[in-house]
């Protein structure tokens, strides 16, 4: 089983519309939790840390589920440009040590 | 501030033959990470320097990987003998603070 666990979709959405992801992770000894973004062929970028709380950042919003080891993502009137790979990403048994999920494809068409 | 720079952006070899990856980190981030990513799988940890000591290799694939970071600067990751399953996307990142990785752009390192 991976670690950390996320459908590859792609997710084929409208302008305007909004998106959810979720992913699983397997560790329930993880204590941070982020989502990067990948462009094609470029290298991962930090979007945002998610917080236990939830946490907002503009037209995105990460959610953590502790007792469900679960992570979303909403992402709000998207935009051409959220077209990307979303990857999920915890800690493994090292806190250094970032665990990668296969990511999930996001297209925005117009 | 300049970034993560990585070099070369792309490499081919042939099998058997010896490769070497170079990461310069951000000026001043004692921590350089090594992940890649193969083809259709997730990106992987590799290992981990806290300035030039090797805090964590659990991630190296088998004894043909080396890599070094003198001096606590640039590392270097190098392959010998380069194997067709080494192919894949190598990235170094860095940071001070565990949640501020920032990434290189990559070496596409294809084995023929």
């Amino acid at each position: 089983r991976k670690e950390v666990e996320q459908d590859p979709g792609p997710f084929n959405v409208p302008e305007g519309a909004t998106v959810a992801f979720n992913c699983t992770y397997s560790n329930s000894a993880s204590q941070s939790f982020f989502w990067y973004r990948q462009d094609c062929r470029k290298e991962p970028k930090l979007l945002m840390s998610v917080y236990s709380s939830g946490n907002e950042d503009g037209r995105f919003t990460a959610q953590l589920n502790r007792a469900s080891q679960y992570i979303s993502l909403l992402i709000r009137d998207s935009k051409l440009s959220d077209s990307a790979t979303y990857l999920c990403v915890t800690e493994g048994d090292s806190s250094y040590k970032l665990i990668f999920g296969s990511g999930t494809r996001l297209l925005v068409r117009p | 501030e300049a970034g993560v720079t990585q070099f070369p952006s792309h490499s081919v070899i042939e099998k058997g033959q010896t490769v070497t990856l170079r990461c310069d980190p951000i000026s001043g981030h004692d921590n350089l990470y090594w992940y890649r990513r193969v083809m259709g799988k997730e990106i992987k940890f590799l290992l981990h320097f806290v300035k030039e000591s090797k805090q964590d290799e659990s991630g190296m694939p088998n004894n043909r990987f080396l890599a070094e970071r003198t001096g606590g600067t640039y590392s270097t990751l190098k392959v010998q003998p380069a194997e067709l399953e080494d192919s894949g996307v190598y990235f170094c990142a860095s940071s001070q603070d565990r949640r501020l990785n920032t990434f290189g752009s990559g070496t596409r390192l294809t084995v023929v």
